[in-house]
């Protein structure tokens, strides 16, 4: 099993969708997961990172399922300036030590 | 604040010939990281660094040498480039730990080796 799996899609919806990314990691030790969203041909940035309980961001919402080691990102109300590549993060070792598995992304492309 | 510079921005080498790509960043982090990003494989940490004189492998370090002289600068070398190395190259620093605290990346250095 790949250490952080998603799907590569190309996700396209129409402005004003709601849309939702999954991402599952292989590493049940894993404390740290974090969502990147990287524009064509950019570096990566930081969108948010994701807690436990879940997190909200605007139009944006963070969930982790640790039992199922997976984890999500809604983007509500789609702007064009969302299309992106939208990239899942996780640490790679247990605890807070580690450094960060990237997971190849997923593109979403927001149509008018 | 510039944050994380990186040269060249882009540059194409032949089989064999050497270079070094450069990483500043002006935010005092401690940690600074390379990573490589090919089509259909994400992003791929090379080497990485915890502070200053002190470095350490990655997942994809062979082929390549990096250096930390000084705080904000990070640099990577090649020593004989070969084709495999064809990629799109990131640095990016971070105030601690990469688990705890978010990564600025560079706008990345585009290398061709032909």
């Amino acid at each position: 099993r790949k250490e952080v799996e998603q799907d590569p899609g190309p996700f396209n919806v129409p402005e004003g969708a709601t849309v939702a990314f999954n991402c599952t990691y292989s590493n049940s030790a894993s404390q740290s997961f974090f969502w990147y969203r990287q524009d064509c041909r950019k570096e990566p940035k930081l969108l948010m990172s994701v807690y436990s309980s879940g997190n909200e961001d605007g139009r944006f919402t963070a969930q982790l399922n640790r039992a199922s080691q997976y984890i999500s990102l809604l983007i509500r109300d789609s702007k064009l300036s969302d299309s992106a590549t939208y990239l899942c993060v996780v640490n790679m070792k247990g605890g807070s030590q580690g450094n960060l598995i990237f997971g190849k992304g997923t593109k979403l492309s927001v149509k008018p | 604040n510039a944050g994380v510079t990186q040269t060249p921005k882009f540059r194409v080498l032949k089989t064999g010939q050497s270079m070094t790509l450069l990483c500043a960043q002006d935010m005092n982090h401690e940690y600074m990281y390379w990573y490589r990003q090919d089509p259909g494989m994400g992003l791929r940490l090379i080497h990485y660094s915890v502070g200053e004189g002190t470095t350490a492998k990655g997942e994809v370090p062979d082929g390549y040498n990096v250096s930390r002289l000084k705080k904000q600068n990070f640099l990577l070398g090649l020593e004989s480039a070969a084709p495999s190395q064809t990629s799109v190259y990131f640095c990016a620093s971070s105030h601690g730990t990469s688990a705890r605290y978010e990564q600025y990346f560079g706008p990345g250095t585009r290398l061709t080796v032909t």
